[in-house]
Protein backbone atom coordinates (compact mmCIF):
# COMPACT_ATOMS: atom_id res chain seq x y z
CA UNK A 1 0.00 0.00 0.00
CA UNK A 2 1.90 3.12 -1.56
CA UNK A 3 1.07 5.84 1.19
CA UNK A 4 3.26 8.44 -0.95
CA UNK A 5 2.37 8.65 -4.41
CA UNK A 6 4.09 10.73 -7.80
CA UNK A 7 1.75 9.23 -10.76
CA UNK A 8 4.17 11.07 -13.02
CA UNK A 9 6.91 8.65 -13.93
CA UNK A 10 8.56 11.25 -16.14
CA UNK A 11 7.96 15.28 -17.06
CA UNK A 12 10.00 17.19 -19.61
CA UNK A 13 9.90 21.05 -19.91
CA UNK A 14 11.58 23.60 -21.75
CA UNK A 15 14.31 26.20 -20.47
CA UNK A 16 12.77 29.21 -18.80
CA UNK A 17 9.29 27.87 -18.20
CA UNK A 18 7.66 26.37 -15.05
CA UNK A 19 7.72 23.25 -13.90
CA UNK A 20 5.35 21.60 -11.26
CA UNK A 21 5.65 18.30 -10.10
CA UNK A 22 3.38 16.49 -7.78
CA UNK A 23 2.83 13.93 -5.01
CA UNK A 24 -0.44 12.54 -3.61
CA UNK A 25 -0.51 11.25 0.20
CA UNK A 26 -3.19 8.68 1.70
CA UNK A 27 -1.76 9.40 5.89
CA UNK A 28 -3.38 12.35 7.25
CA UNK A 29 -1.01 11.32 9.88
CA UNK A 30 2.50 12.42 8.14
CA UNK A 31 3.54 16.26 9.85
CA UNK A 32 5.93 17.16 7.66
CA UNK A 33 6.90 16.73 3.73
CA UNK A 34 10.19 16.82 1.84
CA UNK A 35 11.58 17.22 -1.75
CA UNK A 36 14.58 15.52 -2.71
CA UNK A 37 16.68 15.66 -5.58
CA UNK A 38 18.88 12.69 -7.16
CA UNK A 39 21.35 12.87 -9.71
CA UNK A 40 22.61 9.79 -10.92
CA UNK A 41 25.01 7.58 -9.59
CA UNK A 42 24.94 10.27 -6.38
CA UNK A 43 22.63 10.21 -3.59
CA UNK A 44 19.56 12.29 -2.72
CA UNK A 45 20.23 15.68 -1.75
CA UNK A 46 17.21 18.08 0.38
CA UNK A 47 16.09 20.86 -1.64
CA UNK A 48 12.81 21.86 0.35
CA UNK A 49 10.36 21.17 3.26
CA UNK A 50 6.91 22.24 4.28
CA UNK A 51 5.48 22.05 7.77
CA UNK A 52 1.88 20.22 7.55
CA UNK A 53 0.61 23.06 9.62
CA UNK A 54 1.50 25.64 6.40
CA UNK A 55 0.36 26.12 3.06
CA UNK A 56 3.35 27.09 1.30
CA UNK A 57 7.02 27.52 1.55
CA UNK A 58 9.48 29.34 -0.62
CA UNK A 59 13.37 29.23 -1.09
CA UNK A 60 14.65 30.93 -4.56
CA UNK A 61 13.22 29.09 -7.60
CA UNK A 62 11.40 26.47 -5.38
CA UNK A 63 8.30 26.72 -4.02
CA UNK A 64 6.54 23.69 -2.42
CA UNK A 65 2.44 23.57 -1.59
CA UNK A 66 0.42 21.91 0.55
CA UNK A 67 -2.45 20.89 0.09
CA UNK A 68 -3.79 18.91 3.48
CA UNK A 69 -7.76 18.77 2.29
CA UNK A 70 -6.34 16.90 -1.11
CA UNK A 71 -3.62 15.43 0.37
CA UNK A 72 -1.87 16.83 -2.43
CA UNK A 73 1.86 18.46 -2.60
CA UNK A 74 3.65 20.47 -5.68
CA UNK A 75 6.99 21.22 -6.16
CA UNK A 76 7.43 24.24 -8.42
CA UNK A 77 10.42 25.26 -10.28
CA UNK A 78 10.57 29.25 -11.71
CA UNK A 79 12.40 29.58 -14.20
CA UNK A 80 13.23 26.01 -14.58
CA UNK A 81 17.36 25.03 -15.94
CA UNK A 82 19.03 22.53 -17.86
CA UNK A 83 20.91 21.83 -13.93
CA UNK A 84 17.48 20.66 -12.97
CA UNK A 85 17.13 18.28 -14.82
CA UNK A 86 17.47 14.99 -11.91
CA UNK A 87 15.04 12.52 -10.80
CA UNK A 88 12.84 14.48 -8.05
CA UNK A 89 11.04 12.58 -4.73
CA UNK A 90 8.82 13.29 -2.57
CA UNK A 91 8.68 12.03 1.24
CA UNK A 92 6.50 12.23 4.12
CA UNK A 93 7.79 11.95 7.90
CA UNK A 94 5.36 10.14 9.57
CA UNK A 95 7.11 9.21 13.21
CA UNK A 96 10.29 11.50 14.32
CA UNK A 97 12.84 11.57 11.35
CA UNK A 98 11.18 8.12 9.76
CA UNK A 99 11.11 9.10 5.89
CA UNK A 100 8.10 7.28 3.73
CA UNK A 101 9.12 8.17 -0.43
CA UNK A 102 7.39 8.42 -3.50
CA UNK A 103 8.31 6.42 -6.15
CA UNK A 104 10.03 9.33 -8.06
CA UNK A 105 9.73 11.86 -11.04
CA UNK A 106 12.45 12.15 -13.49
CA UNK A 107 12.21 15.82 -14.97
CA UNK A 108 13.88 16.85 -17.87
CA UNK A 109 14.86 20.62 -18.96
CA UNK A 110 15.40 21.40 -22.12
CA UNK A 111 17.66 23.90 -23.54
CA UNK B 1 34.09 17.44 4.49
CA UNK B 2 33.30 14.09 3.33
CA UNK B 3 29.68 13.89 4.58
CA UNK B 4 28.55 10.50 4.34
CA UNK B 5 30.69 7.74 3.09
CA UNK B 6 29.93 4.50 1.63
CA UNK B 7 31.76 1.42 1.30
CA UNK B 8 31.69 -0.30 -1.28
CA UNK B 9 30.46 1.40 -4.33
CA UNK B 10 29.76 -1.82 -6.34
CA UNK B 11 29.41 -5.22 -5.26
CA UNK B 12 28.85 -8.65 -6.91
CA UNK B 13 27.40 -11.65 -5.11
CA UNK B 14 26.11 -14.93 -5.38
CA UNK B 15 23.26 -16.61 -4.04
CA UNK B 16 23.85 -17.19 -0.20
CA UNK B 17 26.97 -15.14 0.12
CA UNK B 18 27.36 -13.00 2.90
CA UNK B 19 28.27 -8.98 2.59
CA UNK B 20 28.67 -5.92 5.33
CA UNK B 21 28.04 -2.81 3.60
CA UNK B 22 29.63 0.06 5.46
CA UNK B 23 28.72 3.40 6.32
CA UNK B 24 30.51 6.50 7.99
CA UNK B 25 29.54 9.81 9.00
CA UNK B 26 32.14 12.85 9.80
CA UNK B 27 28.57 15.11 10.42
CA UNK B 28 28.26 14.76 14.38
CA UNK B 29 24.55 13.36 13.71
CA UNK B 30 22.92 11.03 16.00
CA UNK B 31 20.40 8.95 13.66
CA UNK B 32 21.70 7.11 11.37
CA UNK B 33 19.53 4.94 8.13
CA UNK B 34 19.63 2.36 6.11
CA UNK B 35 17.10 2.51 2.88
CA UNK B 36 17.43 0.54 -0.39
CA UNK B 37 16.27 1.73 -3.73
CA UNK B 38 14.22 -0.48 -6.48
CA UNK B 39 12.99 0.57 -9.95
CA UNK B 40 9.56 2.18 -9.33
CA UNK B 41 9.49 1.76 -5.71
CA UNK B 42 11.47 5.04 -4.58
CA UNK B 43 13.49 4.51 -1.04
CA UNK B 44 12.50 2.38 1.12
CA UNK B 45 13.70 2.08 5.17
CA UNK B 46 15.46 -0.97 5.81
CA UNK B 47 16.81 -0.41 10.07
CA UNK B 48 17.50 2.99 10.97
CA UNK B 49 19.41 4.07 14.69
CA UNK B 50 18.08 6.85 15.99
CA UNK B 51 21.36 7.29 18.73
CA UNK B 52 24.19 5.44 19.52
CA UNK B 53 23.72 1.96 20.64
CA UNK B 54 20.11 1.63 19.31
CA UNK B 55 19.04 0.14 16.20
CA UNK B 56 15.15 -0.48 15.12
CA UNK B 57 13.47 -1.88 12.00
CA UNK B 58 11.80 -0.13 9.28
CA UNK B 59 9.49 -1.22 6.41
CA UNK B 60 11.74 -3.91 5.12
CA UNK B 61 13.60 -5.33 7.67
CA UNK B 62 13.86 -9.12 6.67
CA UNK B 63 16.93 -10.60 5.42
CA UNK B 64 19.22 -7.79 6.95
CA UNK B 65 21.42 -6.85 10.03
CA UNK B 66 22.88 -3.72 11.48
CA UNK B 67 25.27 -2.55 13.59
CA UNK B 68 25.77 0.87 15.04
CA UNK B 69 29.67 0.26 15.92
CA UNK B 70 29.98 4.04 17.72
CA UNK B 71 28.31 7.71 16.74
CA UNK B 72 30.45 7.72 13.40
CA UNK B 73 29.50 4.44 11.77
CA UNK B 74 26.40 2.14 10.83
CA UNK B 75 26.91 -0.98 9.12
CA UNK B 76 23.81 -3.29 7.15
CA UNK B 77 24.80 -7.20 6.58
CA UNK B 78 23.03 -9.56 4.35
CA UNK B 79 23.83 -13.48 6.20
CA UNK B 80 22.99 -14.95 2.72
CA UNK B 81 22.07 -12.55 -0.05
CA UNK B 82 18.87 -13.71 -2.15
CA UNK B 83 18.79 -12.20 -5.61
CA UNK B 84 15.65 -10.05 -4.47
CA UNK B 85 18.29 -8.38 -2.51
CA UNK B 86 19.80 -6.71 -5.37
CA UNK B 87 19.23 -2.99 -5.35
CA UNK B 88 21.17 0.22 -4.55
CA UNK B 89 21.47 0.87 -0.53
CA UNK B 90 21.52 4.15 0.77
CA UNK B 91 22.88 5.22 4.15
CA UNK B 92 21.43 8.68 5.24
CA UNK B 93 22.14 10.76 8.41
CA UNK B 94 20.25 13.28 10.23
CA UNK B 95 20.85 15.08 13.71
CA UNK B 96 18.20 13.76 15.34
CA UNK B 97 14.75 11.50 15.07
CA UNK B 98 13.04 14.91 14.71
CA UNK B 99 10.20 15.50 12.04
CA UNK B 100 11.69 18.84 10.50
CA UNK B 101 15.54 17.68 10.36
CA UNK B 102 16.26 16.39 6.31
CA UNK B 103 18.58 13.19 5.90
CA UNK B 104 21.84 13.69 4.08
CA UNK B 105 22.90 10.51 1.84
CA UNK B 106 25.40 8.81 0.95
CA UNK B 107 26.05 8.46 -3.29
CA UNK B 108 25.27 4.28 -2.23
CA UNK B 109 26.14 1.23 -2.57
CA UNK B 110 25.22 -1.04 -6.07
CA UNK B 111 24.50 -4.25 -5.45
CA UNK B 112 24.32 -7.07 -7.81
CA UNK B 113 22.89 -10.71 -6.22
CA UNK B 114 22.89 -13.76 -9.20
Amino acid sequence: DQQVKQNSPSLSVQEGRISILNCDYTNSMFDYFLWYKKYPAEGPTFLISISSIKDKNEDGRFTVFLNKSAKHLSLHIVPSQPGDSAVYFCAANLQGGKLIFGQGTELSVKP
Amino acid sequence: NAGVTQTPKFQVLKTGQSMTLQCAQDMNHNSMYWYRQDPGMGLRLIYYSASEGTTDKGEVPNGYNVSRLNKREFSLRLESAAPSQTSVYFCATSTGLVSNQPQHFGDGTRLSIL
